[in-house]
């Protein structure tokens, strides 16, 4: 059975960082490009980070340019998105994403920005 | 790219059809001529899981009364039977272009 679990999030102050990890088990991650989508609270998802299969290749929305950081760690059959200066219009439900002839989303890890 | 959804909402009889327009502010059409687009669906309290990927080619274990058509800048994702599992929301995506989207999702309910 293929898991991908996310860990990481919690509640960080305005301007804050937090690093989100996620595991996968099941399959080989490094078959796959992977990315984050995030989804405010009850809000639309929005795909924020992509990576290939040997991190050579990374694309990011525009809102995390220069903020954020997707990597992977193929050896640990992980993936990390580094989160820096972080702002309230971060907040949301961060889902690791899986894409190939199948395709997986973790249960999804909350950030939530406040004072 | 945007990528809009029409309706915002629809409210279904069980067994009825369904069916969400996805319009593309940029063709979609990759090289192989086929359009890289996807269709979602969310539950309540659950994550999204894919339905359709290359706009019409179903994901394993999703139902037959899914379909998905289209190419270039219009898609339709349709239901032919509506069941009470279908409840939720659904999402286009484009998947040619940097960044990849998604649609602003259609909220499906049971009449």
């Amino acid at each position: 059975e293929v898991q991908l679990v996310e860990s990481g999030g919690g509640l960080v102050q305005p301007g804050g960082s937090l690093r989100l990890s996620c595991a996968a088990s099941g399959l080989i991650l490094s078959n796959y490009w992977m990315s984050w989508v995030r989804q405010a609270p009850g809000k639309g998802l929005e795909w924020v980070a992509h990576i290939n299969q040997d991190g050579s290749e990374k694309y990011y929305v525009d809102s995390v340019k220069g903020r954020f950081t997707i990597s992977r760690d193929n050896d640990k059959n992980s993936l990390y998105l580094q989160m820096n200066s972080l702002g309230a219009g971060d907040t949301a439900v961060y889902y690791c994403v899986q894409w190939g002839n199948a395709n997986y989303w973790g249960q999804g890890t909350l950030i939530t920005v406040s004072s | 790219v945007v990528m809009t959804q029409s309706p915002p909402s629809l409210s279904v009889t069980l067994g009825q059809p369904a069916s969400i327009s996805c319009r593309s502010s940029q063709s979609l059409v990759l090289s192989d001529g086929i359009s890289d687009l996807a269709w979602f669906q969310q539950r309540p309290g659950q994550s999204p899981r894919r339905l359709i990927y290359k706009v019409s080619n179903r994901d394993s274990g999703v139902p037959d009364r899914f379909s998905g058509s289209g190419s270039g800048t219009d898609f339709t994702l349709k239901i032919t039977r509506v069941e009470a599992e279908d409840v939720g929301v659904y999402y286009c995506m484009q998947i040619r272009h940097w960044p990849h989207t998604f649609g602003q999702g259609t909220k499906l309910e049971i009449k």
